[in-house]
């Protein structure tokens, strides 16, 4: 079983449109991160949570706003998209900032 | 900044053959760098292999190892002889107790030849 859900596996959508990734842990970690790999590029961090909290932000756009409805939940809200965010995003998680666990990601696709 | 540089790839070797992936890292805001070395195989996503967290120590799984190193910043995973199954792309990371981040290199690509 995953422990690690992130949804949806593949997404398309059009310039200019709003997205959701989906992403919860079963692990019972108190830290959740947002990273995006693109294509040929390195595992870009983008943010990580404690506790619901923001703890870290290397994302310079704010059209990419993380959401944290409960613990073992971190969202990844993406607005006005544009090709460039064309990317597959993966969610972690972790205990005290040890040992990330990834999910599978999600491969979003920008027409 | 905080960077981890390895090995560019991808990187071929034979079976049987002995493997050395490079990385050198630079942590200018940690203050106590934890090391660590992910992979992922084809069709899996990407787990820890191994992790060394005290200067001068080493860190071993599956037959590969790698010591971290911090007069020469650095923290190569070697090992002595690779099977096929060890074919899959190989991650060089950075991070601390109060990073809140785990900085990773690039990645390397590593085929096994039968």
């Amino acid at each position: 079983d995953p422990k690690i859900i992130q949804k949806p596996k593949y997404l398309v959508a059009v310039t200019g449109s709003e997205k959701i990734l989906i992403c919860e842990q079963y692990l019972g970690h108190n830290a959740m991160y947002w990273y995006r790999q693109s294509a040929k590029k390195p595992l870009e961090f983008m943010f990580s949570y404690s506790y619901q909290k923001l703890m870290d932000n290397q994302t310079a756009s704010s059209r990419f706003q993380p959401q944290s409805s409960k613990k073992n939940h971190l969202d990844l809200q993406i607005t006005a998209l544009k090709p460039d965010d064309s990317a597959t995003y993966f969610c972690a998680s972790s205990q005290e900032f040890e040992r990330l666990f990834f999910g599978h990601g999600t491969k979003l696709s920008v027409l | 900044g905080d960077s981890v540089t390895q090995t560019e790839g991808p990187v071929t070797v034979s079976e049987s053959e002995s493997l050395i992936i490079n990385c050198t890292y630079s942590a200018t805001s940690i203050a106590y760098p934890n090391l660590f070395w992910y992979v992922r195989y084809p069709g899996e996503g990407l787990q820890l292999l191994l992790k060394v967290i005290t200067a001068g120590q080493k860190g071993s799984s599956r037959g590969f190892e790698a010591t971290y190193n911090k007069e020469t910043t650095s923290f190569h995973l070697q090992k002595a002889s690779v099977q096929e199954s060890d074919s899959a792309v190989y991650y060089c990371a950075l991070g601390g107790p109060n990073a809140y981040k785990v900085i990773f290199g690039k990645g390397t690509h590593l085929h096994v030849l039968p």
